[in-house]
């Protein structure tokens, strides 16, 4: 098993509309969390940092789920800007480092 | 704002040669990151350094070395350049604990022909 998961896609997903992607972690014991958003051929950048309470940022909410380890990340009202891949980074392995999901392609489209 | 800056964003070598990428951070950061992506594979981390002298193993710090001499520079080293190391590498720094994430280079296209 993977130490950070997440379905790779695309998510093709219509202007406008909602789309939510998980994704899973191997550590019980992992503390950070966090998304990142990748443009092609761009650096990774930081979306947001996920909270145990849940967060939300604009039109991003990001969810914890410890008991099921994984985090989610809801787009509402998808603007075309939004495609891009979505990074999962969590804390998995020991040490000040942080592991990075393979990442989860979105596609917005008119 | 965090800034981390490397020196080339595009890069041409040749086999065999050794190539030095470059990475200097602004903000006082203890820690440094070297990963590659590639298509298909993510973001794999080379080589990390949470000190000045400090550097430690990644997942694929096969063929690869660093120098951090000063706390705000990390330098990536590729012994003998190969075609297999043609890739995109991404540098990052983050100050101690996780709780702010990393802060990425722009990153440098490296082709070895």
């Amino acid at each position: 098993r993977k130490e950070v998961e997440q379905d790779p896609g695309p998510f093709n997903v219509p202007e406008g509309a909602t789309v939510a992607f998980n994704c899973t972690y191997s550590n019980s014991a992992s503390q950070s969390f966090f998304w990142y958003r990748q443009d092609c051929r761009k650096e990774p950048k930081l979306l947001m940092s996920v909270y145990s309470s849940g967060n939300e940022d604009g039109r991003f909410t990001a969810q914890l789920n410890r008991a099921s380890q994984y985090i989610s990340l809801l787009i509402r009202d998808s603007k075309l800007s939004d495609s891009a891949t979505y990074l999962c980074v969590v804390d998995v392995a020991a040490g000040n480092k942080l592991t990075f999901g393979g990442g989860t392609r979105v596609l917005v489209k008119p | 704002d965090v800034k981390v800056t490397q020196s080339s964003r595009y890069l041409v070598k040749r086999t065999g040669e050794k190539v030095f990428l470059e990475c200097v951070q602004d903000m006082d950061h203890e820690n440094m990151f070297w990963y590659r992506q590639d298509p298909g594979l993510g973001l794999r981390l080379i080589y990390f350094s949470y000190d000045v002298k400090m550097k430690e193993k990644g997942d694929i710090p096969e063929g690869y070395s660093v120098s951090r001499e000063k706390k705000e520079r990390f330098s990536l080293i590729l012994e003998s350049a190969s075609t297999n190391q043609t890739s995109m590498y991404l540098c990052a720094s983050s100050p101690t604990g996780h709780l702010y994430g990393y802060t990425f280079g722009s990153g440098t296209r490296l082709t070895v022909v």
